[in-house]
């Protein structure tokens, strides 16, 4: 079965500072992946996805993803954070059961001023 | 705004009651995937429907069910309610079923169980 395990439930950045979000994916099967954030109160908006092709990925926000299929994992990354990426971000995966997504546990990007 | 309405927002309950989460997909979505967001599970994934059918089931409970309508909207009909069913419900729809389809996400539903 697939699964998803986000290495740190929560990491603290200063502003302006890079940031890298970790994930690692477990599937027998070719996967399709995503990142999700969710702000407070609000429901998942997906940041960036990989289905095929070039394994950088570049989103929306500034955000960025490598699939490395040899190390499977697909962390985001930003350069450069603002207070306003505050959030939780969520790394998910599909492909072995249909659409269905199956998440990570999460990771909370506390920006600090 | 992803275009996903879900009601209602809020739903305060007691044990053993039963509530029904409504959620509207985006015009033109045909598939219906439903969510739930707990504290000590997470996000995990409950149930889909496509057109009207059933398509794919997750760790959804008995006392749980969902059906889509003719006109898409679906309904998550959760029965007997325990403490432990306190969660947000999302609901999110996508154009099609196939792997990697892009699914956007209602605002969810916050249920308290008391």
């Amino acid at each position: 079965a697939q699964s998803v395990t986000q290495l740190d439930s929560q990491v603290p950045v200063f502003e302006e500072a890079p940031v890298e979000l970790r994930c690692n994916y477990s599937s027998s099967v070719s996967v399709y992946l995503f990142w999700y954030v969710q702000y407070p109160n609000q429901g998942l908006q997906l940041l960036l996805k990989y289905l095929s092709g070039s394994t950088l990925v570049k989103g929306i926000n500034g955000f960025e993803a490598e699939f490395n299929k040899s190390q499977t994992s697909f962390h985001l990354r930003k350069p450069s954070v603002h207070i306003s990426d505050t959030a939780e971000y969520f790394c998910a995966v599909s492909g072995e059961y249909g659409n269905k997504l199956v998440f990570g546990a999460g990771t909370i990007l506390r920006v600090k001023s | 705004d992803s275009g996903v309405t879900q009601t209602p927002k809020h739903l305060i309950t007691a044990t053993g009651q039963r509530v029904t989460l409504r959620c509207s997909p985006r015009s033109g979505d045909l598939s219906v995937y439903w969510y739930q967001q707990s504290l000590d599970q997470g996000l995990q994934f409950l149930i889909q429907y496509y057109n009207g059918e059933e398509r794919a089931k997750g760790n959804i409970l008995e006392r749980f069910s969902a059906q889509q309508f003719p006109d898409l909207h679906s309904e998550l009909n959760l029965s007997s309610l325990e403490l432990g069913d306190s969660a947000l419900y999302f609901c999110a729809s996508s154009v099609e079923v196939a792997s990697g389809s892009e699914q956007f996400f209602g605002p969810g539903t916050r249920l308290t169980v008391l």
